[in-house]
């Protein structure tokens, strides 16, 4: 079974709109943390914003929150007030168990394009 | 502050030929990981590395030898390059401890082997 899942491909958003882009996860250990990574045109992977197992408050960074349903086992990234900058691929990623091999698995990613 | 820096940034290789992809990181952190990325693939790890001297296997480690023998370097080796490692190569490190563990990328080498 896939351990990161990203269902949609591709995603279109006005300006100035809120976009949800999806992730559900799947792993067995107590202790896990999920990130979102931005990938502009440009190649480079970008640090959005982190989710702990154990946060009871979903994580928030300026215009990006994460709504975090534990007993779903979903990590969906929320944009507010896209900008045209926001176009990009976006990947969800999850470290699993509480050591610190801090190994990363990746979704599939979803393109997001922020029309006018 | 220069980061995590890989080179080359892009490399033409053909098949049977070995090639070395480099990765330099000034931050000192512990962790340090090699990644491919393929479309409908994301990001699959290949290698990674506690320490100097340490390092294990990732999801997709066949073909692929690393080495640490510096905690800032972790360079990658294809011993004999095969079409089917084309892909686009992210180094990464980490602190390896603290809240996040959070993963810090260099900008990616782009292999193609023809």
């Amino acid at each position: 079974a896939q351990k990161i899942t990203q269902t949609q491909p591709g995603m279109f958003v006005q300006e100035k709109e809120a976009v949800t882009l999806d992730c559900t996860y799947d792993t067995s250990d107590q202790s896990y943390g999920l990130f979102w990574y931005k990938q502009p045109s440009s190649g480079e992977m970008i640090f959005l914003i982190y989710q702990g197992s154990y946060d009871e408050q979903n994580a928030t960074e300026g215009r990006y929150s994460l709504n975090f349903q534990k007993a779903r086992k979903s990590a969906n990234l929320v944009i507010s007030a896209s900008q045209l900058g926001d176009s990009a691929m976006y990947f969800c990623a999850m470290r699993e168990g509480p050591g610190t091999a801090s190994k990363l698995t990746f979704g599939t990613g979803t393109r997001l394009q922020v029309t006018l | 502050d220069a980061g995590i820096t890989q080179s080359p940034r892009y490399k033409i290789t053909e098949t049977g030929r070995q090639v070395t992809l480099m990765c330099h990181q000034t931050w000192s952190h512990s962790y340090m990981f090699w990644y491919r990325q393929d479309l409908g693939h994301g990001l699959r790890l290949i290698y990674y590395s506690a320490a100097a001297d340490i390092t294990d296997k990732g999801e997709v480690p066949d073909g692929y030898v690393v080495s640490r023998s510096k905690t800032e370097n972790f360079p990658l080796t294809l011993e004999s390059a095969t079409r089917s490692q084309t892909s686009v190569y992210f180094c990464a490190s980490s602190l390896g401890r603290g809240r996040f563990y959070e993963q810090y990328f260099g900008p990616g080498t782009r292999l193609t082997v023809t």
